[in-house]
């Protein structure tokens, strides 16, 4: 089966730009998560979708970031406006039942 | 919330010897306990993971053991070869909210 795929696979953009991450899960895995690792730190949760609705996004630093997922499929992940402190790599998990998350490769994201 | 410590940060082996990656947690509740290893450039992969009813699986050269009473767990390589050269991480959870240690970046020397 096809892992999961995350685009882009870098960004750079300069503070206060906006810019779209896109997550495709693993083809029937209704579980979907949002992670990020920053600056050599530990990797931390975002949020959760089970389809399309969002089970928990206590994760979410605050309201710039913005996740859906229409249609219970793929799902994007925006942030607007950047700062610099949103640098790091935003990872993409999917899982068919709870658990057992396959992870995409990431996004590294540079906000200058 | 949970909070999950890896140490060390860096190690580094000749191939062919043990390495060890130890992890604590802080949430008894915690019960699921997975071992994720990422190559450059690629995303964490799944290698290994322990239920809280268990005390030690092993999988061809690598183990993981669990302590729940102390709150520790860790993994070992044994054998070392250069692929295993990556960042591992541990984690902990017992639902669907992986807590993640910080990462141990293994370098196997040749």
């Amino acid at each position: 089966e096809a892992g999961v795929t995350q685009f882009p696979s870098h960004s750079v953009i300069e503070k206060g730009q906006t810019v779209t991450l896109r997550c495709d899960p693993i083809s029937g895995h209704d579980n979907l998560y949002w992670y990020r690792r920053v600056m050599g730190k530990e990797i931390k949760f975002l949020l959760h979708f089970v389809k399309e609705s969002k089970q928990d996004e206590s994760g979410m630093p605050n309201n710039r970031f913005l996740a859906e997922r229409t249609g219970g499929t793929y799902s994007t992940l925006k942030v607007q406006p950047a700062e610099l402190e949103d640098s790091g790599v935003y990872f993409c998990a999917s899982s068919q039942r709870v658990g057992h998350a396959t992870f995409g490769p990431g996004t590294r994201l540079l906000v200058l | 919330g949970e909070n999950v410590e890896q140490h060390p940060s860096t190690l580094s082996v000749q191939e062919g010897d043990s390495a060890v990656i130890k992890c604590t947690y802080s949430d008894s509740a915690s019960n699921y306990f997975p071992w994720y290893k990422q190559e450059l450039g690629k995303g964490p992969q799944l290698i290994i993971d322990i239920r809280s009813n268990v005390g030690e699986k092993k999988d061809q050269r690598i183990a993981v053991t669990l302590n729940k009473t102390a709150k520790h767990f860790s993994l070992h390589i044994t054998e070392t070869q250069p692929e295993d050269s990556a960042v591992y991480f541990c984690a902990a959870t017992n639902d669907y909210k992986l807590s993640f240690g910080a990462g141990t970046t293994v370098t196997v020397r040749a």
